[in-house]
Formats: structure tokens, sequence, C-alpha cells
């Protein structure tokens, strides 16, 4: 079967870092997303890797690494507004979006 | 502009009642989706669409039941509502089908079944 593992939850210091993995076995990979998810709210798009290696936006950085069926979302100088949930999703052979349950990130100050 | 509309956004009804939702997207995408999003928040894909064409339907109670009258709009009707029907149904789209492409979700409709 398909599976995607992410942490339930985690919390984290404003103005630190944090790393949210996620592990993925799927039949096929075609790329892997990160969206984020604010209480209440819908999903938006923060990343897409396809190529192993890390990808920096700002203060979001995502790593992949296929042979290892591994990603992390890197969050820098955390701030109150990253507390949301972050969703891993990878694209199967058949180009469909299998989704993690998520990962619950709570910002204290 | 709105990208993906939703209405309603909320929805309460009571057990055995039919309801319907409606989704517009005005990005020009061939690709409309409906998930469920349970209180666990697990995010889980009902439906897909391709140019009104049905694609996924996963395994999904034929209580549910996705009309697209064309490519920009993805409806659901709902019949029989049933206590575990509540949840947050969230549509997307996205710009073609067997590419991984970004999907734009609208805002979610909260369905309450008392």
């Amino acid at each position: 079967g398909q599976n995607i593992d992410q942490p339930t939850e985690m919390t984290a210091t404003e103005g630190a870092i944090v790393q949210i993995n996620c592990t993925y076995q799927t039949s096929g990979f075609n790329g892997l997303f990160w969206y984020q998810q604010h209480a209440g709210e819908a999903p938006t798009f923060l990343s897409y890797n396809v190529l192993d290696g890390l990808e920096e936006k700002g203060r979001f950085s995502s790593f992949l690494s296929r042979s290892k069926g591994y990603s992390y979302l890197l969050l820098k100088e955390l701030q109150m507004k990253d507390s949301a949930s972050y969703l891993c999703a990878v694209v199967d052979s058949n180009y469909q979006l299998i989704w993690g349950a998520g990962t619950k990130l709570i910002i204290k100050p | 502009d709105t990208a993906v509309s939703q209405t309603p956004k909320y929805l309460v009804t009571q057990m055995g009642n039919d309801k319907s939702i409606k989704c517009e997207q005005n990005l020009g995408h061939d690709t409309m989706y409906w998930y469920k999003q349970d209180s666990k928040k697990f995010l889980k894909i009902m439906f897909s669409y391709n140019n009104k064409e049905l694609i996924i339907n996963e395994t999904v109670p034929n209580r549910f039941s996705p009309k697209s009258p064309d490519k920009a709009h993805l409806n659901l009707h709902i019949n029989s509502l049933e206590l575990g029907d509540s949840a947050v149904y969230f549509c997307a789209s996205s710009q073609v089908i067997g590419s991984p492409n970004e999907q734009f979700f609208g805002p979610g409709t909260r369905l309450t079944v008392l």
C-alpha cells in the first residue's frame, strides 16, 4: 500500500528553526509537495521537489532524497504566523497526490 | 479575484437530508477535485474530473454524486446525509492531469450533520 508518515505535532519557539520530516512509500514517484494549512483555512502551496537536494525559498526550504524516500521542510526564523499544519503529499506513478496526515506546528513566544 | 470558490462555507443539516455544495474555478484549469477532511485533519481524495469527465472515484458511498456541467464547475451532491459525513469538504483544481501540478484549493465547506 501507499504510505506517507509525518509527526503528528511539533512545538518550537519563535525565532528558532524547525525541521518537519516526511517519509513515504508509494507506487512510483513524480515529485513531492509541501502545503501549509492554517486552522479553518484551505491548504496553500509551499514547495515542490522532484530532484534530490535542497530547494530554498525565503525562510522555508525543502529537501528531498528519493533513494531514502525522505523529505523535510525546514522553517527558519519562526514567526507566530507559522503556527499551522504542514502537509506532505507525494505524486505517484498515476500522477495522483497521496497525502500525509499533516504535522501540526505550534509556535511559542 | 477568487481562484477557486465554494458555496456554502458552512452547512448545517439534519440526518437524512439531501444537500449540494458548489465549486467554481476561474483559473482555466482542466482538472478539478473534491476532498474530504475529517476531524483528524486527514485529507482524502473523493473524486477527480478532467474536462468534465470522471477520472478518479475513490471508495466513496454512492450517496455522493459529483456533477461537472463544464470544466470550470464541479458540484457535489450528497443524498441521505449521515452523521459520519460531517467534515470539511474542499474543492481544488490543477492545470493538467497527468503531470505533477500544484493544486489550488477552495476555502472549504464545513458540513455538520445533526
